[in-house]
């Protein structure tokens, strides 16, 4: 059975104080490991996706990390207009109609105060 | 483009009640998923679809059917409602089988008395 466990659940920083969030899986073949954000009231939106271990993706002030057991998302100098919650999520190499077939971890919730 | 549209974005429903919730893409998408988010639990698929006539569970389908009669529409029909399915619900859509990103709707805020 796939696992996804993301830590910490809740992160408080101050502005421009740069830290990382961590997102540790099982599967039995991963294809691939999406990241999304999630603001209040709101559907998840999508951030990157990690196919193989030692990628690495970056929008803005966020660099998505890939190893063969986690992936992180490092987030440099943050500001207030980040805080929202980070989801990290799995995808089994399995074919066919097993592709869409994603499982989340329950997120971190991350504020950033001015 | 609307993208993925949800209706409605909030409904209270009573013990038994059915209802369906309605799920809509406007980006030519084969695939189609419903998921639920509930606190410290993350978002879990229910049902999914890939394409028009084509429909299969996901990790939590008791209790919820689905079809897919068009490639834009994607309904969650809940059968009796009972209280466990008091939740966040989020349809989502993606290219081809699903294996790239996925596109998420607004959600539908549903409580079960």
């Amino acid at each position: 059975e796939d696992q996804v466990t993301q830590s910490p659940e809740a992160l408080r920083l101050q502005e421009g104080e740069s830290s990382s969030l961590n997102c540790s899986y099982t599967v039995s073949g991963l294809r691939g490991l999406f990241w999304y954000r999630q603001d209040p009231g709101k559907g998840p939106e999508f951030l990157f996706t990690l196919y193989s271990a030692g990628e690495e993706k970056e929008k803005e002030r966020l660099k998505a990390t890939l190893t063969k057991k986690e992936s992180f998302l490092h987030i440099t100098a943050p500001k207030p207009e980040d805080s929202a919650t980070y989801l990290c999520a799995v995808q089994p190499l399995k074919g066919g109609t097993s592709y869409g077939k994603l499982t989340f971890g329950q997120g971190t919730i991350l504020t950033v105060h001015p | 483009n609307a993208g993925v549209t949800q209706t409605p974005k909030f409904q209270v429903l009573k013990t038994g009640q059915s209802m369906t919730l309605q799920c809509a893409q406007d980006m030519n998408h084969e695939y189609m998923s419903w998921y639920r988010q509930d606190p410290g639990m993350g978002l879990r698929l229910i049902h999914y679809s890939v394409g028009a006539g084509i429909t299969d569970q996901g990790e939590v389908p008791n209790g919820y059917n689905v079809s897919r009669s068009t490639t834009e529409d994607f309904p969650l029909r809940l059968l009796s409602a009972a209280p466990s399915q008091t939740s966040v619900y989020f349809c989502a859509s993606s290219y081809g089988t699903g294996q790239d990103e996925q596109y998420f709707g607004p959600g539908t805020r549903l409580t079960v008395t």
